[in-house]
């Protein structure tokens, strides 16, 4: 099966700009996650979703990052406006129970804040 | 909230020997235990995982050993390789349940030389 896709690979801005993401999660998947990983340090989740609607969001910087999965598929993270803090590797990943609820990850978004 | 320890942080051995990485979670509903291998540049990926009806788990070179009482997991790597060079990553969740993110340990870059 097709993995989980993500764009861009890499992106460069400087800060107060916006940014966003785009994801694909495996077809079928209806959970997808956006997690933040942070040079050196393992991925944090920023926001789960089950098909459309929000599960968790309690740690995203809600200020300036929002997320969106309007028809349950693809997903969006926008960040606006870019802190230099926000330099980082954007993760999506998608389970489903007929997967075992394994998280299957993507190549991730690097983006650097300067 | 769930915290997860990882350690060591860099662990250096020689190809043929064995690697061991310890991990401890806080929280003692925590059920599923994932160990995820991340390449330099690429996506996470799972190696093994153990939930925690069960005390280990084994699949060729690898294994995952679960102490629920002590409330700590282990990966064991045996005959290592340089293509197991990686950071590995260790995380537990509430498997199941109506979130079931995942919360990472910091990892450990693991070098095999030849």
């Amino acid at each position: 099966e097709a993995g989980v896709a993500q764009s861009p690979r890499y992106k460069i801005i400087e800060k107060r700009q916006s940014v966003a993401f785009w994801c694909n999660p495996i077809s079928g998947h209806a959970t997808l996650y956006w997690y933040q990983q942070i040079l050196g340090q393992g991925p944090k989740l920023l926001i789960q979703f089950q098909n459309n609607g929000v599960v968790d969001d309690s740690q995203l910087p809600k200020d300036r990052f929002s997320a969106e999965r309007l028809k349950g598929v693809d997903s969006t993270l926008k960040i606006q406006p870019a802190k230099l803090e926000d330099s980082a590797v954007y993760l999506c990943a998608s389970s489903s129970p007929t997967s075992g609820n394994i998280q299957y990850f993507g190549a991730g978004t690097r983006l650097s804040v300067l | 909230g769930e915290n997860v320890e990882q350690h060591p942080s860099t662990l250096s051995v020689q190809e043929g020997d064995s690697a061991v990485i310890k991990c401890t979670y806080s929280d003692s509903a925590s059920n599923y235990f994932p160990w995820y291998k991340q390449e330099l540049g690429k996506r996470p990926q799972l190696i093994i995982d153990i939930r925690s009806n069960v005390g280990e788990k084994k699949d060729q070179r690898i294994a995952v050993t679960l102490n629920k009482t002590a409330k700590h997991f282990s990966l064991h790597i045996t005959e290592t390789q340089p293509e197991d060079s990686a950071v590995y990553f260790c995380a537990a969740s509430i498997f199941g349940g109506s979130q079931g993110n995942l919360i990472f340990g910091k990892g450990t870059k693991l070098s095999v030389k030849p």
